[in-house]
């Protein structure tokens, strides 16, 4: 089943715009995990975000996240043409001494030149 | 330092076949997680190995089993085939899943088309 749902399902930006996508979940946490795929191929970790820290950054993304609201955002400042991908958050749960990952349905992102 | 690696990266199987889909972690990794992904859908957890034994299972059938070598290697295997299995099939690797805040690196993944 699915745990975190993304919003919106698709955006679309033009070079030079920030984009932001949200992910909303249902269940206690110990970490959110935002990923990229390109072209339906292989899943790349772009961040963690721990329980307890509210915001992180990385180059020019920001996470924030608001564990009151089960709510996370990606920002991805100064969009470029190769950040056209889809982008997932993920919930880690820690299930049972071991740590699986839960998807939302992801965000399609379409950066135009 | 080769990252997870899966082959193979293509695979059409009929009904009622069986396939079975291979997995390298990344050098150092001893714990092997598979997806499933539906076209337009996120992953969806499979079952997770370590120390060679499947630690959690999710919601899919028992057709659907695995199995971790000592080199922490891991195969997928799906039996009698059903048009609904086609998917990406993904890999993810990560460190011992004793410690938390743990990141999984992903293979490109296997394409199965079911016919």
């Amino acid at each position: 089943s699915q745990q975190g749902e993304e919003d919106p399902q698709a955006l679309s930006i033009q070079e030079g715009e920030n984009a932001t996508m949200n992910c909303s979940y249902k269940t206690s946490i110990n970490n959110l995990q935002w990923y990229r795929q390109n072209s339906g191929r292989g899943l790349v970790h772009l961040i963690l975000i721990r329980s307890n820290e509210r915001e992180k950054h990385s180059g020019r993304l920001r996470v924030t996240l608001d564990t009151s609201k089960k709510s996370s955002s990606l920002l991805i400042t100064a969009s470029r043409a190769a950040d056209t991908a889809s982008y997932f958050c993920a919930t880690d749960g820690w299930n049972s001494g071991y740590s699986t990952l839960t998807f939302g349905k992801g965000t399609m992102l379409l950066v135009s030149p | 330092d080769a990252g997870v690696t899966q082959s193979p990266t293509h695979l059409i199987k009929t009904r009622g076949q069986q396939v079975t889909l291979r997995c390298s972690p990344k050098s150092g990794h001893d714990t092997v997680s598979w997806y499933q992904q539906a076209l337009g859908q996120g992953p969806q957890f499979i079952f997770q190995y370590y120390e060679e034994e499947e630690r959690q299972r999710g919601n899919f059938p028992d057709r659907f089993s695995g199995h971790q070598f000592p080199n922490y290697s891991s195969e997928l295997n799906v039996n009698a085939l059903l048009l609904g299995d086609s998917a990406l099939y993904l890999c993810a690797s990560s460190l011992s899943p004793t410690g938390m805040n743990t990141e999984a690196f992903f293979g490109q993944g296997t394409r199965l088309t079911v016919v």
